[in-house]
Protein backbone atom coordinates (compact mmCIF):
# COMPACT_ATOMS: atom_id res chain seq x y z
CA UNK A 1 0.00 0.00 0.00
CA UNK A 2 1.98 3.44 -1.48
CA UNK A 3 -0.48 5.37 1.30
CA UNK A 4 -2.07 7.23 -2.19
CA UNK A 5 -5.85 6.28 -2.08
CA UNK A 6 -7.41 6.69 -5.46
CA UNK A 7 -11.24 7.20 -5.65
CA UNK A 8 -13.46 5.53 -7.89
CA UNK A 9 -11.05 2.12 -9.02
CA UNK A 10 -13.34 1.81 -12.20
CA UNK A 11 -15.91 4.57 -13.70
CA UNK A 12 -17.67 3.69 -16.99
CA UNK A 13 -19.42 6.73 -18.71
CA UNK A 14 -20.65 7.75 -22.03
CA UNK A 15 -19.50 9.75 -24.67
CA UNK A 16 -19.62 13.71 -24.53
CA UNK A 17 -20.38 13.23 -20.05
CA UNK A 18 -18.08 14.67 -17.40
CA UNK A 19 -16.16 12.78 -14.86
CA UNK A 20 -13.76 13.44 -11.56
CA UNK A 21 -11.58 11.73 -10.04
CA UNK A 22 -9.93 12.36 -6.92
CA UNK A 23 -6.97 11.57 -5.20
CA UNK A 24 -5.75 11.41 -1.83
CA UNK A 25 -1.83 12.15 -1.54
CA UNK A 26 -0.15 10.17 1.17
CA UNK A 27 0.28 11.96 4.84
CA UNK A 28 2.72 14.67 4.35
CA UNK A 29 2.94 14.83 0.49
CA UNK A 30 2.48 18.33 -0.91
CA UNK A 31 3.21 17.36 -4.28
CA UNK A 32 0.00 15.84 -6.36
CA UNK A 33 0.77 13.92 -10.13
CA UNK A 34 -1.69 13.00 -12.55
CA UNK A 35 -0.54 10.18 -14.97
CA UNK A 36 -2.92 8.59 -18.12
CA UNK A 37 -2.21 4.97 -18.58
CA UNK A 38 -2.67 4.03 -22.13
CA UNK A 39 -2.01 1.29 -24.78
CA UNK A 40 -0.94 3.57 -27.58
CA UNK A 41 0.10 6.05 -25.81
CA UNK A 42 2.12 4.50 -22.58
CA UNK A 43 2.60 6.26 -19.27
CA UNK A 44 1.33 10.18 -20.04
CA UNK A 45 2.45 12.84 -17.50
CA UNK A 46 -0.63 15.35 -17.55
CA UNK A 47 -0.02 17.81 -14.40
CA UNK A 48 1.68 18.40 -11.39
CA UNK A 49 0.47 20.49 -8.58
CA UNK A 50 2.31 22.02 -4.92
CA UNK A 51 0.61 23.17 -2.12
CA UNK A 52 -2.38 23.66 -4.04
CA UNK A 53 -0.61 25.53 -7.24
CA UNK A 54 -0.02 24.36 -10.52
CA UNK A 55 3.43 23.73 -10.83
CA UNK A 56 4.35 21.82 -14.18
CA UNK A 57 1.83 21.06 -17.02
CA UNK A 58 2.17 18.16 -19.80
CA UNK A 59 0.18 16.54 -22.42
CA UNK A 60 -2.92 17.16 -20.69
CA UNK A 61 -6.11 18.34 -22.97
CA UNK A 62 -7.69 21.55 -22.39
CA UNK A 63 -10.93 19.46 -22.23
CA UNK A 64 -9.35 18.29 -18.98
CA UNK A 65 -8.72 20.28 -15.53
CA UNK A 66 -7.00 19.54 -12.25
CA UNK A 67 -7.04 21.44 -8.99
CA UNK A 68 -5.52 20.62 -5.36
CA UNK A 69 -7.47 21.75 -2.12
CA UNK A 70 -6.34 23.03 0.72
CA UNK A 71 -6.54 19.86 2.46
CA UNK A 72 -3.87 18.59 -0.54
CA UNK A 73 -6.71 16.34 -1.94
CA UNK A 74 -6.71 17.05 -5.81
CA UNK A 75 -9.24 16.41 -8.39
CA UNK A 76 -9.19 15.72 -12.19
CA UNK A 77 -11.89 16.70 -14.30
CA UNK A 78 -12.36 15.28 -17.81
CA UNK A 79 -15.15 16.43 -19.95
CA UNK A 80 -16.68 15.94 -23.17
CA UNK A 81 -15.42 12.26 -23.60
CA UNK A 82 -14.20 11.07 -26.52
CA UNK A 83 -13.91 7.01 -26.84
CA UNK A 84 -9.91 7.44 -27.12
CA UNK A 85 -10.36 9.00 -23.48
CA UNK A 86 -10.57 5.06 -21.82
CA UNK A 87 -7.12 5.02 -19.81
CA UNK A 88 -5.87 3.78 -16.51
CA UNK A 89 -5.24 7.10 -14.50
CA UNK A 90 -3.26 7.66 -12.06
CA UNK A 91 -2.00 9.87 -9.20
CA UNK A 92 1.07 9.53 -7.68
CA UNK A 93 2.28 12.49 -4.45
CA UNK A 94 5.83 13.24 -3.34
CA UNK A 95 6.87 15.00 -0.25
CA UNK A 96 8.57 17.76 -2.66
CA UNK A 97 8.06 19.26 -5.86
CA UNK A 98 12.23 18.43 -6.69
CA UNK A 99 12.29 16.24 -9.41
CA UNK A 100 14.48 14.12 -7.28
CA UNK A 101 11.84 12.92 -5.22
CA UNK A 102 10.43 9.54 -4.84
CA UNK A 103 6.40 9.76 -6.60
CA UNK A 104 4.07 7.23 -4.65
CA UNK A 105 1.54 6.21 -7.01
CA UNK A 106 -2.15 5.03 -5.99
CA UNK A 107 -3.91 2.29 -7.78
CA UNK A 108 -5.44 4.31 -10.61
CA UNK A 109 -8.78 4.85 -11.80
CA UNK A 110 -9.87 2.81 -15.18
CA UNK A 111 -12.09 5.43 -16.76
CA UNK A 112 -13.91 3.22 -20.18
CA UNK A 113 -15.87 5.79 -22.09
CA UNK A 114 -18.56 4.15 -24.06
CA UNK B 1 14.31 18.01 -24.77
CA UNK B 2 14.10 14.80 -23.06
CA UNK B 3 13.35 11.55 -23.47
CA UNK B 4 13.70 8.04 -22.84
CA UNK B 5 13.76 4.66 -24.98
CA UNK B 6 13.32 1.59 -23.88
CA UNK B 7 14.62 -1.14 -25.72
CA UNK B 8 12.53 -4.46 -26.14
CA UNK B 9 8.79 -4.23 -25.10
CA UNK B 10 9.03 -7.54 -23.82
CA UNK B 11 11.44 -9.67 -22.48
CA UNK B 12 11.55 -13.38 -21.34
CA UNK B 13 14.03 -15.19 -19.52
CA UNK B 14 13.99 -18.52 -17.63
CA UNK B 15 13.94 -18.41 -14.27
CA UNK B 16 17.09 -17.86 -12.08
CA UNK B 17 18.95 -16.34 -15.66
CA UNK B 18 20.24 -12.74 -15.48
CA UNK B 19 17.60 -10.08 -16.34
CA UNK B 20 18.74 -7.14 -18.41
CA UNK B 21 16.61 -4.29 -19.45
CA UNK B 22 17.70 -1.23 -21.85
CA UNK B 23 16.95 2.30 -21.30
CA UNK B 24 18.32 5.60 -23.26
CA UNK B 25 18.00 8.54 -22.86
CA UNK B 26 18.09 11.95 -24.37
CA UNK B 27 18.66 15.21 -21.15
CA UNK B 28 20.59 18.45 -22.23
CA UNK B 29 21.17 18.83 -18.52
CA UNK B 30 22.64 16.08 -15.71
CA UNK B 31 19.45 13.80 -15.40
CA UNK B 32 17.78 12.54 -12.89
CA UNK B 33 16.66 8.77 -13.45
CA UNK B 34 14.73 6.48 -12.29
CA UNK B 35 13.17 2.99 -12.83
CA UNK B 36 9.52 1.80 -11.72
CA UNK B 37 7.81 -1.43 -11.80
CA UNK B 38 4.35 -1.89 -12.15
CA UNK B 39 2.71 -5.42 -11.25
CA UNK B 40 -0.80 -6.13 -12.46
CA UNK B 41 -3.71 -4.16 -11.88
CA UNK B 42 -1.82 -1.70 -9.36
CA UNK B 43 0.43 1.66 -9.61
CA UNK B 44 3.91 1.98 -9.88
CA UNK B 45 6.43 1.54 -7.60
CA UNK B 46 10.19 3.23 -7.10
CA UNK B 47 13.10 0.62 -7.92
CA UNK B 48 15.68 2.47 -7.82
CA UNK B 49 17.01 6.06 -8.89
CA UNK B 50 19.98 8.49 -10.24
CA UNK B 51 20.30 11.89 -8.95
CA UNK B 52 24.22 12.33 -8.31
CA UNK B 53 26.82 10.64 -7.01
CA UNK B 54 28.02 6.82 -7.03
CA UNK B 55 26.66 5.28 -10.97
CA UNK B 56 25.75 1.77 -9.74
CA UNK B 57 22.90 2.38 -8.33
CA UNK B 58 21.22 -0.64 -6.20
CA UNK B 59 17.76 -0.48 -5.73
CA UNK B 60 14.76 -3.05 -4.53
CA UNK B 61 14.37 -6.64 -5.04
CA UNK B 62 17.97 -7.12 -6.04
CA UNK B 63 18.00 -5.14 -8.94
CA UNK B 64 20.37 -2.74 -10.07
CA UNK B 65 20.97 -0.14 -12.80
CA UNK B 66 24.45 2.12 -13.92
CA UNK B 67 24.44 5.05 -15.21
CA UNK B 68 26.69 5.38 -18.22
CA UNK B 69 26.93 9.13 -19.04
CA UNK B 70 29.27 8.43 -22.38
CA UNK B 71 26.33 5.81 -23.60
CA UNK B 72 23.74 8.07 -22.26
CA UNK B 73 21.89 4.52 -20.82
CA UNK B 74 20.64 3.59 -17.71
CA UNK B 75 20.26 -0.42 -17.58
CA UNK B 76 18.29 -2.46 -15.35
CA UNK B 77 19.82 -5.97 -14.14
CA UNK B 78 19.10 -8.23 -12.14
CA UNK B 79 21.43 -11.97 -11.71
CA UNK B 80 18.81 -14.29 -11.07
CA UNK B 81 15.69 -14.05 -12.03
CA UNK B 82 12.36 -14.86 -9.69
CA UNK B 83 8.61 -15.89 -10.86
CA UNK B 84 7.92 -13.02 -8.83
CA UNK B 85 9.77 -9.99 -11.11
CA UNK B 86 7.50 -11.15 -13.73
CA UNK B 87 5.84 -6.99 -14.35
CA UNK B 88 6.24 -4.01 -16.60
CA UNK B 89 9.52 -1.68 -15.60
CA UNK B 90 9.39 1.82 -16.40
CA UNK B 91 12.63 3.78 -17.28
CA UNK B 92 12.15 7.45 -16.21
CA UNK B 93 14.11 10.59 -16.69
CA UNK B 94 13.21 13.96 -14.81
CA UNK B 95 13.95 17.46 -15.43
CA UNK B 96 13.37 20.45 -13.36
CA UNK B 97 9.57 20.35 -14.66
CA UNK B 98 8.55 16.97 -14.54
CA UNK B 99 9.38 13.40 -15.15
CA UNK B 100 9.34 11.70 -18.65
CA UNK B 101 8.40 7.54 -19.00
CA UNK B 102 9.50 5.48 -21.51
CA UNK B 103 6.95 2.98 -22.73
CA UNK B 104 8.09 0.42 -20.59
CA UNK B 105 8.78 -3.56 -20.93
CA UNK B 106 6.97 -5.94 -19.73
CA UNK B 107 9.49 -9.16 -18.63
CA UNK B 108 8.21 -12.65 -18.39
CA UNK B 109 9.76 -15.14 -16.83
CA UNK B 110 9.74 -18.67 -17.67
CA UNK B 111 9.67 -21.81 -15.07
Amino acid sequence: DSGVTQTPKHLITATGQRVTLRCSPRSGDLSVYWYQQSLDQGLQFLIQYYNGEERAKGNILERFSAQQFPDLHSELNLSSLELGDSALYFCASSVSQAPNTEAFFGQGTRLTVV
Amino acid sequence: AQSVTQLGSHVSVSEGALVLLRCNYSSSVPPYLFWYVQYPNQGLQLLLKYTTGATLVKGINGFEAEFKKSETSFHLTKPSAHMSDAAEYFCAVASASKIIFGSGTRLSIRP
